[in-house]
């Protein structure tokens, strides 16, 4: 069975700062990794897929076979990156398609 | 281009009563996914919906069931709602089979009394 961990479920950062935010996975086959976000009174929105390489709103995400990871980074935090924020990992195949999320890290950027 | 939109946001039950969620999903999206999260948890997988048939089950009992409409619109049941089926239910459409990149949305909140 799949499994997420996101061991943080809260993190505050100072504006400016560095930011990570931790993700683990359990999958025996070949995973696609997510990061979705949630900003205060929106819905959950995607922020990034491993398989895009792509930097958005400044994050980037490496997914890490070895260490079965995919950790969130960004050099400057921005007080627009508080919210909550989800990895969460897809398997695919007929009968088998779904997300598995974390249980979500709630960022706080201090001005 | 509109979104995946869900009725009702807001829904109080008692226990024992029966319970239907809508969902419209976003143009274009042939694939529906329901979703349950409840206070403090990520979204737990209930059922996915491709060309009218469930198509992949998370670990949700019989009561729990759906329908997805030849518009791809989709609705979950819950029968016999228990005080811990109190939860924020998400519905998340994407374009096709084998596609990622699901749009969820806002949500329906549910809360069994």
């Amino acid at each position: 069975a799949q499994r997420v961990t996101q061991p943080e479920k809260l993190l505050s950062v100072f504006k400016g700062a560095p930011v990570e935010l931790k993700c683990n996975y359990s999958y025996s086959g070949s995973p696609e990794l997510f990061w979705y976000v949630q900003y205060s009174r929106q819905r959950l929105q995607l922020l990034l897929r491993h398989i895009s390489r792509e930097s958005i709103k400044g994050f980037t995400a490496d997914l890490n076979k070895g260490e079965t990871s995919f950790h969130l980074k960004k050099p400057f935090a921005q007080e627009e990156d508080s919210a909550m924020y989800y990895c969460a990992l897809s398997t695919l195949g007929f009968g088998n398609e779904k997300l598995t999320f974390g249980t979500g890290t709630r960022l706080t950027i201090i001005p | 281009e509109t979104g995946v939109t869900q009725s009702p946001t807001h829904l109080i039950k008692t226990r024992g009563q029966q319970v239907t969620l809508r969902c419209s999903s976003q143009s274009g999206h042939n694939t529906v996914s329901w979703y349950q999260q409840a206070l403090g948890q990520g979204p737990q997988f209930i059922f996915q919906y491709y060309r009218e048939e469930e198509n992949g089950r998370g670990n949700f009992p019989p009561r729990f069931s759906g329908l997805q409409f030849p518009n791809y619109s989709s609705e979950l049941n819950v029968n016999a709602l228990e005080l811990d089926d109190s939860a924020l239910y998400l519905c998340a459409s994407r374009p096709r089979q084998g596609a990622t990149g699901y749009t969820f949305g806002s949500g329906t909140r549910l809360t069994v009394v």
